[in-house]
């Protein structure tokens, strides 16, 4: 009864692979984001996806290609990793990204991205 | 300019007393949201908080209080009765009116240290 799940938790990769990363909510929320936390801890968000459209896309590399296939998945596809992409990669979701400014984001345990 | 400012980098507490943690925020909106987020060390983002620009009584979930001084414009996290638990990253964040909908900013965090 997870509330967002991401898989995987892990993920170790030599530069210039293509990767994944998945995210699924079961909170029935019309919003999705991807963040991304880098070494000392700081959040950034790269996109925000509402009912599968791309909402936010924050100077993110294109490398980096979100794909929402319906509103409670969000996943994220990295190109050519580079060294620099390694970080804590966080889904979350939540209830609207319109409207009032009272709506709580809930986050997934996050998959940390290690390139070598 | 930092929209939200966490000064505190680092904090010890001792074990049932209370602490504050600082938050600032920047913006020129009028309706908008302050959050505060807990990470322990297991990596997870973990919602504590939620105050209201125009919740005129300050926001109150257990041990956790939000200090919310809208002149000044600061959202300061109090933790009653701290516990061993508690050692973790905390977030402020702040959720404003963006481009066609709305934004959440993150501060850098303050890493909390609660001793026994």
């Amino acid at each position: 009864d997870t509330a967002v799940s991401q898989t995987p938790k892990y993920l170790v990769t030599q530069m210039g692979n293509d990767k994944s990363i998945k995210c699924e909510q079961n909170l029935g929320h019309d919003t999705m984001y991807w963040y991304k936390q880098d070494s000392k801890k700081f959040l950034k968000i790269m996109f925000s996806y509402n009912n599968k459209e791309l909402i936010i896309n924050e100077t993110v590399p294109n490398r980096f290609s979100p794909k929402s296939p319906d509103k409670a998945h969000l996943n994220l596809h990295i190109n050519s990793l580079e060294l620099g992409d390694s970080a804590v990669y966080f889904c979350a979701s939540s209830r609207s990204w319109k409207g009032t400014s009272t709506d709580t984001q809930y986050f997934g345990p996050g998959t940390r991205l290690t390139v070598l | 300019a930092q929209k939200i400012t966490q000064t505190q980098p680092g904090m010890f507490v001792q074990e049932k007393e209370a602490v504050t943690l600082d938050c600032t925020y920047d913006t020129s909106d009028q309706s908008y949201g302050l959050f505060w987020y807990k990470q322990p060390s297991s990596g997870e983002m973990i919602f504590l908080i939620y105050q209201g620009s125009y919740d005129e009584q300050n926001a109150t979930e257990g041990r956790y209080s939000l200090n919310f001084q809208k002149a000044r414009k600061s959202a300061n996290l109090v933790i009653s009765a701290s516990q061993l638990g508690d050692s973790a990253m905390y977030f402020c964040a702040m959720r404003e009116e963006n481009t066609g909908g709305f934004k959440t900013i993150f501060g850098a965090g303050t890493r909390l240290f609660v001793k026994a």
